[in-house]
């Protein structure tokens, strides 16, 4: 079975630019998760979507950061302008269930974003 | 939300039982106790989950007492491949309720 899939993979750009990231979650699961991993910071959760509806975007940054999830299948994290605190290994999680469940939720291997 | 306490760091031996202890003196009655491992440049994995008692799967063991402030992820038999950043999680899935803490690195030596 495929897994949550990202790409890309690795992304390295200069700041100002804008950055789009996508994650196309497991097939079935209609909770998807943006998470941020720093060495600092550790893993962080930017914004978790239930049913393609945004349940929880405290976690975005600041104004810079948007997501999306048009369909079931897709999501995206756009970054505009970047900045080199972006600097981060973004993931994408998805699981199945309702708003609050105690099923798992599967990751994808990430996205390591750079900016110069 | 719950928070979790567990050592930032273990070391052990290939062939050798390991047990990651993970405090949680807050956890509410309708949290769950997850934990995930991950390996560098991967992301986290799940490996097992309980409410309460005993959970065993092909890959670990969970200990949870009866008070659940604690829970005991069980490894049998390590090998190098073990090797990674553990981490315990309270909470239900959804949102905020459910954060990574830093987790327990893991050296597994021949």
């Amino acid at each position: 079975d495929a897994g949550v899939i990202q790409s890309p993979r690795h992304e390295v750009t200069e700041m100002g630019q804008e950055v789009t990231l996508r994650c196309k979650p497991i097939s079935g699961h209609n909770s998807l998760f943006w998470y941020r991993q720093t060495m600092m910071r550790g893993l962080e959760l930017l914004i978790y979507f239930n049913n393609n509806v945004p349940i929880d975007d405290s976690g975005m940054p600041e104004d810079r950061f948007s997501a999306k999830m048009p369909n079931a299948s897709f999501s995206t994290l756009k970054i505009q302008p970047s900045e080199p605190r972006d600097s981060a290994v973004y993931f994408c999680a998805s699981r199945s269930g309702a708003v609050k469940s105690n099923q798992p939720q599967h990751f994808g291997d990430g996205t390591r974003l750079s900016i110069l | 939300l719950a928070k979790t306490t567990q050592p930032i760091s273990m070391d052990s031996y290939e062939g050798q039982e390991v047990n990651i202890t993970c405090s949680h003196n807050n956890i509410a009655t309708n949290d769950y106790i997850t934990w995930y491992q991950q390996f560098p440049s991967q992301g986290p994995r799940f490996i097992i989950q309980g409410y309460k008692t005993k959970v065993t799967n092909e890959v670990a063991s969970l200990f949870i007492p009866a008070d659940r402030k604690s829970s005991t992820l069980s490894l049998p038999r390590v090998s190098l491949s073990d090797t990674a950043v553990y981490y315990c999680l309270v909470g239900l899935n959804a949102g905020n309720m459910l954060t990574f803490g830093g987790g327990t690195r893991l050296m597994v030596k021949p």
